[in-house]
């Protein structure tokens, strides 16, 4: 079956500091790649996705690029801020339609210090 | 454009209980997934409902049933409530015609 294995948490930086979440994954077939975050007391926001080995998804500063020999999608940031403080969770989806469901992670808490 | 909403935000049942929640779709959107987030877990998949039938469900119980309306609004119900059932139960919906899914901001429940 398919499964997200994310790095343990949780994970404390100071501001401005280079941040990278791991994730590896196991999947039937050619899964979507996803990361969401989740702010203190909300849902899920999707942050980046890739659809496709070697696509790099990006958003506000994060990037993720889809590795398909290592199976991986690790999360990178080259300066945080504190307002990165967050849950950061990795996903994937093994279909590119919307009615199938997403297997997700544990969860990174992320910690940034002034 | 609107997106999901859920309600109630909070819920406090005691075991034995039947609870229903509640997942208003983000407009044009004909689908909706149903996760359980338990504390310091990561969002587990419940079903999905796609015009108006079950689409694939996850390793819950019988008691963990859904509906969707022709609106496609949808219900969860939990019947038989244990404590393990305190979750934070998320709602997403997404198109049949798109991977991406659109959360909503979630149900507390907590079973005494």
């Amino acid at each position: 079956g398919n499964s997200v294995t994310q790095m343990e948490g949780p994970v404390t930086l100071s501001e401005e500091a280079f941040l990278t979440i791991n994730c590896t994954y196991t999947a039937t077939g050619y899964p979507s790649l996803f990361w969401y975050v989740q702010y203190p007391g909300e849902g899920l926001q999707l942050l980046l996705k890739a659809t496709k080995a070697d696509d790099k998804g990006s958003n506000k500063g994060f990037e993720a690029t889809y590795r398909k020999e290592t199976t991986s999608f690790h999360l990178e940031k080259g300066s945080v801020q504190v307002s990165d403080s967050a849950v950061y969770f990795c996903a994937l989806q093994t279909a590119n339609f919307g009615n199938e469901k997403l297997t997700f992670g544990t969860g990174t808490r992320l910690t940034i210090i002034p | 454009e609107t997106g999901v909403t859920q309600s109630p935000t909070h819920l406090i049942k005691t075991r034995g209980q039947q609870v229903t929640l509640r997942c208003s779709s983000q407009s044009g959107h004909n689908t909706v997934s149903w996760y359980q987030q338990a504390l310091g877990q990561g969002p587990q998949f419940i079903f999905q409902y796609y015009r108006e039938e079950e689409n694939g469900r996850g390793n819950f119980p019988p008691r963990f049933s859904g509906l969707q309306f022709p609106n496609y609004s949808s219900e969860l119900n939990v019947n038989a409530l244990e404590l393990d059932d305190s979750a934070l139960y998320l709602c997403a919906s997404s198109h049949s015609d798109s991977y991406e899914q659109y959360f909503g901001p979630g149900t507390r429940l907590t079973v005494t």
